[in-house]
């Protein structure tokens, strides 16, 4: 199994700041990898797939970098709506997840 | 809109079953592979069952596997997830989620989207 590690577990950026959010694979991924963003009570919602290319509806400050086994989500000007958990997953040997990053106000 | 809404959770003594309900609107159901994930309560994201757009292959989890069977009833446009011998740790919100990705070389890589809103299901005597 491909274990998924994000870092950090809690990130506290003030509004209007970049954040900066990791994972890594244990094994190469290519460029098979997604990012998620839940806010409490909701399900998850697709942000990033294919590593770099953003989901349907995503605003431009989500960014997605990486390929391999490091990869990272930048949000360029963090809004009050993006504070929430962030999970990153692999999807080239069939699924696993890390086990979130959670986005704090600062 | 795409739509998927879960039903059928609740609270079950372990060692009993539940059958868990997706209802899917707004898109072709029967163009995709569908799965089911699960979420225990403060906890991660953990897959659980893939099933294929017509059904013929549905691959699970290790954690469920045996105990777990995904299937799909194209004619309802519904997604279904028969659990026998419950345990504790499967207590968790199951959600339901669309395939979306692409095949390359003989194989398939797939991301989720979009997911339904999910239900609780509690597994306690």
């Amino acid at each position: 199994e491909i274990v998924m590690t994000q870092s950090p577990a809690t990130l506290s950026v003030s509004p209007g700041e970049r954040a900066t959010l990791s994972c890594r694979a244990s094994q190469s991924v290519s460029s098979n990898l997604a990012w998620y963003q839940q806010k409490p009570g909701q399900a998850p919602r697709l942000l990033i797939y294919g590593a770099s290319t953003r989901a349907t509806g995503i605003p431009a400050r989500f960014s997605g970098s990486g390929s391999g086994t490091e990869f990272t989500l930048t949000i360029s000007s963090l809004q009050s709506e993006d504070f929430a958990v962030y999970y990153c997953q692999q999807y080239n040997n069939w699924y696993t997840f890390g086990q979130g990053t959670k986005l704090e106000i600062k | 809109q795409v739509q998927l809404v879960e039903s059928g959770g609740g609270v079950v003594q372990p060692g009993r079953s539940l059958r868990l309900s997706c209802a899917a609107s707004g898109f072709t159901f029967s163009s995709y592979g569908m799965h089911w994930v699960r979420q225990a309560p403060g906890k991660g994201l953990e897959w659980v069952a893939v099933i294929w757009y017509d059904g013929s292959n549905k691959y699970y989890a290790d954690s469920v596997k045996g105990r777990f069977t995904i299937s799909r009833d194209n004619s309802k446009n519904t997604l279904y997830l028969q659990m026998n011998s419950l345990r504790a740790e499967d207590t968790a919100v199951y959600y339901c989620a669309r395939d979306d990705g692409y095949c390359s070389g003989g194989s398939c890589y797939s991301w989720f989207d979009p997911w339904g809103q999910g239900t609780l299901v509690t597994v306690s005597s």
